[in-house]
């Protein structure tokens, strides 16, 4: 059973460009979780998300950022018109679908620098 | 809204001794989970606890979940420079299916040989 997967591992974009991370949850988990990791900052939550739906965006920045997870494929975190500040390591984690608390699997994160 | 205390914030330890790291919420725990990141990866899931009292290990590294469920201590036994990393501590704020885990800042190990 495969992990959690994100591409590209690496992301290099100059300001104002757009970046689109990609997250393939684990075999059988329908609830995927975006976090980012700013240097010299803990983790932070971004957004929830399950099959075509939002759940929690809480924790997204209200302009430019934006998330999906489409019925097929991957879930996609998108980030339009970037800034430095947007410089960090974006992780996904996944959870199976089952009521309570569920251990939520991270992926390698993709580290965005924006030049 | 609930925050996650990691103390101390690096450590350093000559391989072959016990360390302790500790991580304390402001609010009732509903799941407690500790992580391993390497430097310039991902987290690696270690272990959860959910009730108070509950212990748990795994190799050399043991948690606890106090009976307050406010606390929880991971403790490394004999460490060795493989356990060199970050730990990290999460805890869910609600106790419900689907809720975001929040972080403490981590503690920085390293394991000197």
């Amino acid at each position: 059973n495969a992990g959690v997967m994100q591409n590209p591992r690496h992301l290099v974009r100059r300001r104002g460009q757009e970046a689109r991370l990609r997250c393939s949850p684990m075999k059988g988990h329908s609830h995927v979780y975006w976090y980012r990791q700013l240097p010299e900052e803990g983790l932070k939550f971004m957004v929830y998300l399950q099959k075509e739906n939002i759940i929690d965006e809480s924790g997204m920045p209200k302009e430019r950022f934006s998330a999906e997870f489409p019925k097929e494929g991957p879930s996609i975190l998108r980030i339009q018109q970037v800034v430095r500040g947007d410089s960090a390591a974006y992780f996904c984690a996944s959870s199976p679908p089952e009521q309570g608390g569920e251990t939520q699997y991270f992926g390698p994160g993709t580290r965005l620098l924006v030049l | 809204s609930q925050e996650l205390e990691q103390s101390p914030q690096s450590l350093i330890v000559q391989e072959g001794k016990n360390l302790t790291i500790n991580c304390t919420s402001s609010k009732t725990l509903y799941g407690l989970y500790w992580y391993k990141q390497k430097y310039g990866e991902g987290l690696i899931f270690l272990m959860m606890l959910q009730k108070g009292g509950e212990e748990k290990s795994h190799e050399k590294i043991t948690a606890k979940l106090d009976e307050k469920k406010q606390q929880s201590s991971l403790h490394i036994t004999a460490s060795q420079p493989s356990h060199a990393g970050i730990y990290l501590c999460g805890a869910f704020t609600h106790n419900q299916a689907g809720t975001a885990l929040i972080f403490g800042k981590g503690t920085t190990l390293s394991v000197s040989s």
